[in-house]
């Protein structure tokens, strides 16, 4: 059974950093792209950027560009997001989700697992 | 950036009635990555429908999609108690971008 399990709860400061885990378990962590969305209080969902853990290449939405590092461990099925130079409008509840071929028969994917979510509260 | 629009930003039905939401992007998008999510409150969104059409595993088939080129829908015939909560679409065709969600509330 594939699992996705998150470090707990954050509070900053404005200006601080954050990193958030992703510990994976039940596949193959190296071959499944891992993708990061946030989601600000009573808010929708935003896509941050992705990372291939196989050869750790990146993707960053152009919003964090400069903010935001997406790596991983493989010896430990870990996804990491950490975040810099935090604002106030930062605070929002961060998901790791796995991205995987979802259709039996053709090329579609989704995301099909996804962490519990770690709320990152930025406040002076 | 493909935006995605979804409307109502909330619907109020009865549990039996029909829901059809709505999600409009900005420029064309192959019905292949077009994907559907439920989110309920405190929970990590669900995936519900891949590939504008295709019910994941699990699914029950009182949810379909259909839609093609800048206009998909999501339709609930029968709403059941449990399926009260927030859809999400996105789409993959170019990036990621999320739609912005429509809550289906309890009328």
């Amino acid at each position: 059974q594939v699992h996705l399990v998150q470090s707990g709860a954050e509070v900053k400061k404005p200006g601080a950093s954050v990193k958030v885990s992703c510990k994976t378990s039940g596949y193959t962590f190296g071959g499944y792209y891992m993708h990061w969305v946030r989601q600000a209080p009573g808010q929708g969902l935003e896509w941050m950027g992705s990372i291939y853990p196989n050869n750790g290449v990146t993707k960053y939405a152009q919003k964090f560009q400069g903010r935001v590092a997406m790596t991983r461990d493989t010896s430990i099925s870990t996804a990491y997001m950490e975040l810099r130079g935090l604002k106030s409008d930062d605070t929002a509840v961060y998901f790791c989700a796995r991205w995987a071929q979802v259709g039996p028969t053709i090329k579609v994917f989704a995301f099909d697992v996804w962490g519990q979510g770690t709320m990152v509260t930025v406040s002076s | 950036e493909i935006v995605l629009t979804q409307s109502p930003g909330t619907l109020s039905l009865s549990p039996g009635e029909r829901a059809t939401l709505s999600c409009r992007a900005s420029q064309s998008v192959s019905s292949s990555y077009l994907v559907w999510y439920q989110q309920k409150p405190g929970q990590a969104p669900r995936l519900l429908i891949y590939g504008s059409s295709s019910r994941a595993t699990g699914i029950p088939d009182r949810f379909s999609g259909s839609g093609s080129g800048t206009d998909f829908t999501l339709t609930i015939s029968r709403l059941e108690t449990e399926d009260f909560a927030v859809y999400y679409c996105q789409q993959y065709g170019s990036s990621q971008t999320f739609g912005g969600g429509t809550k289906v509330e309890i009328k």
